[in-house]
């Protein structure tokens, strides 16, 4: 059964560096998602991208963040310059029908 | 705006006893709910939904759960634990746009089964 991938699975990086993370959803998926869980709290939603754009950010994706989903397959967030409270476990997740997101393995993000 | 509360955060059980987890949610539309398992290091792991229908749904695993609109409830059962169902559960409801349907978590109970 295919499955939505996600590399690295461990980022570490200093301050002010960027980072793109990146996410392979299952081919036949429309809807993009990308949400972040900080260690011991909620999972939180970043961002969401349908038809080559975003469809809905929160007040977490600001200025430093971006998506994009150039070739295709792969769907990334970059983050421009990262800050020692950016460190969390980002979840990618997609979906052929928007409300069913499946989501993958995560990338564990350690800024320093 | 909606939410999500999950009574609990560690629920402890004995391996072929009941499982009940609570989820509580507050939507200003028909809510889709869903609940989610995280198993150590991995992602989640959809385990059911409700959308429209039948109130209630089945998901992998033997569990289970009812949407109770008066109640604002959507509580996970499944009628006999297994050691292997020690994990994180997150209960998320939707809160929909015309091309975003954003999941808003719960803060998750975590499960624990004592042989």
């Amino acid at each position: 059964e295919p499955e939505v991938t996600q590399t690295p699975s461990h980022q570490v990086t200093q301050m002010g560096q960027e980072v793109i993370l990146r996410c392979v959803p299952i081919s036949n998926h429309l809807y993009f998602y990308w949400y972040r869980q900080i260690l011991g709290q909620k999972v939180e939603f970043l961002v969401s991208f349908y038809n080559n754009e975003i469809s809905e950010k929160s007040e977490i994706f600001d200025d430093q963040f971006s998506v994009e989903r150039p070739d295709g397959s792969n769907f990334t967030l970059k983050i421009r310059s990262t800050k020692l409270e950016d460190s969390a476990m980002y979840f990618c997740a997609g979906g052929t029908v928007a409300y069913e997101q499946y989501f993958g393995p995560g990338t564990r993000l350690t800024v320093t | 705006a909606q939410s999500v509360t999950q009574l609990g955060s560690h629920v402890s059980v004995s391996e072929g006893a009941l499982v009940l987890l609570r989820c509580n949610y507050s939507s200003s539309v028909p809510p889709y709910l869903f609940w989610y398992v995280q198993y150590p290091n991995q992602g989640l792991q959809l385990l059911l939904k409700y959308t429209t229908g039948a109130t209630l749904v089945k998901g992998i695993n033997g569990f289970e759960a009812e949407f109770k609109k008066s109640e604002t409830s959507f509580h996970l059962t499944k009628p006999s634990a297994h050691m292997s169902d020690a994990a994180e559960y997150f209960c998320a409801v939707s809160d929909r746009t015309d091309s975003s349907y954003k999941l808003i978590f719960g803060s998750g109970t975590r499960l624990l089964v004592r042989p």
